[in-house]
């Protein structure tokens, strides 16, 4: 069965880039979740979108912004990066606001 | 403090023995409470789902129990085997909101 695919896997930057990550869910899935994991830290929620509007908003930084298209895959951008955002990006999908969010295999952004 | 709380922060049990993961929660209005298996760099995985009326479901070895008086869920894993040492992760869901809280997880180590 499809899952959520997520790209890159892996993303080295450096101070000050800026980096894109992107979602395709779960076909059929109109709602789109990321989350961020820092090193030996619990997967922090960021942003969620349904039928591409925000739907919530997390502890996203005001140097990210987040977009679901047409296609219902989103795209989460990143600038002025810091160290600090280093991190393992998880973007999940759902059906809904209310079903299992499934996840994708992350992103794992480092910032040099 | 935290909204969500798991216990133990992690556990080391020798394989082909049952162990039981804590979770106290705060969260109110309360929809549903999930707990999660994540391997390490992976996405976590659902193992179940609780509402509110429901205080037991198994999904094969892992059964979790909910009491919504008192707030709390445990999950038992039983025979364990060398592939389910992983975080453990508690999620609880607001009503009516497609905002979750992740517990801080429970590290679990299955030992042969």
């Amino acid at each position: 069965a499809a899952g959520v695919i997520q790209s890159p896997r892996h993303l080295i930057k450096e101070k000050r880039e800026t980096a894109t990550l992107k979602c395709y869910p779960i076909p059929r899935h109109d709602t789109v979740y990321w989350y961020q994991q820092g090193p030996g830290q619990d997967p922090q929620f960021l942003i969620s979108f349904y039928e591409k509007m925000q739907s919530d908003k997390g502890s996203i930084p005001d140097r990210f912004s987040a977009q679901q298209f047409s296609d219902y895959h989103s795209e989460l951008n990143m600038s002025s990066l810091e160290l600090g955002d280093s991190a393992l990006y998880f973007c999940a999908s759902s059906s809904g606001g209310n079903q299992p969010q499934h996840f994708g295999d992350g992103t794992r952004l480092s910032i040099l | 403090k935290n909204q969500v709380e798991q216990s133990p922060q992690s556990l080391i049990i020798l394989e082909g023995k049952n162990c039981t993961l804590q979770c106290n929660y705060t969260v109110s209005p309360f929809s549903n409470l999930r707990w999660y298996k994540q391997d390490t760099g992976r996405g976590p995985v659902s193992l179940t789902i609780m509402t509110f009326s429901e205080n037991t479901k198994s999904n094969g070895r892992y059964t979790a129990t909910l009491d919504a008086d008192t707030k709390q869920s445990s999950l038992h894993i039983t025979a364990s085997q060398l592939s389910d040492s992983a975080s453990y992760i508690c999620v609880v869901r607001y009503s009516s909101a497609s905002k979750i809280i992740f517990g801080s997880g429970t590290r679990l180590s299955i030992r042969p």
